[in-house]
């Protein structure tokens, strides 16, 4: 069945440098992507999405890569900081959109 | 304030019980989705209603069940709970039947005991 799937738990980085967070999906057909970051006791937040027919997208200092031809896409955050601090989950919608699937997520910890 | 409203945000409750829990979607949205996140599984799609229908379901028990009223809010029931359904529980909303991402509520929690 469709999934996505994410490649480290857990990431932890200096507070300045830049992080880099990569997902998997299986599903061929999903032609639009998300990233979601998740703050303790909040609900998922949008940071950024990008569609099938694109490879790149950037937002503020955020990018989000996809490479269909291995099914990966990856959320780029530039100059870490401790508000970054949180949980990224991936997520993949697919014709006729009425659900988004959403990856097991990764943390992130960034170190003062 | 993402705009979506959910309560109670927290619930706790025996084993066997029954409990509502509610979801105001953003303004002008007529789309709900409940989601259910626990430690092991992740972010899992429960079921989507439009327009106080519904539309779309995922692996939602059959021990639960979901509507949407005319005033577009929603309400998932969780029915003979068991130990294995604490998690929190979000709602999410969008304008559309079908759109690309969504606006989520704050959850609720929710403890069996």
């Amino acid at each position: 069945g469709e999934s996505v799937g994410l490649h480290l738990p857990t990431l932890s980085v200096q507070e300045g440098d830049n992080s880099i967070i990569n997902c998997a999906y299986s599903n061929s057909a999903s032609d639009y992507f998300i990233w979601y970051k998740q703050e303790s006791g909040k609900g998922p937040q949008f940071i950024i999405d990008i569609r099938s027919n694109m490879d790149k997208r950037q937002g503020q200092r955020v990018t989000v890569l996809l490479n269909k031809t291995v099914k990966h896409l990856s959320l780029q955050i530039a100059a870490t900081q401790p508000g970054d601090s949180a949980v990224y989950f991936c997520a993949e919608n697919t014709p006729p959109y009425d659900k988004v699937i959403f990856g097991p997520g990764t943390s992130l910890s960034v170190i003062p | 304030d993402s705009g979506v409203t959910q309560t109670p945000k927290h619930l706790i409750t025996a084993t066997g019980q029954r409990v509502t829990l509610r979801c105001s979607p953003r303004s002008g949205d007529l789309s709900v989705y409940w989601y259910q996140q626990s430690l092991d599984q992740g972010l899992q799609f429960l079921i989507q209603y439009y327009n106080g229908e519904e539309r779309a379901k995922g692996n939602i028990l059959e021990r639960f069940s979901a509507q949407q009223f005319p005033d577009l809010h929603s309400e998932l029931n969780l029915s003979s709970l068991e130990l294995g359904d604490s998690a929190l529980y979000f709602c999410a909303s969008s304008v559309a039947q079908g759109s690309y991402g969504y606006t989520f509520g704050s959850g609720t929690r929710l403890t069996v005991v």
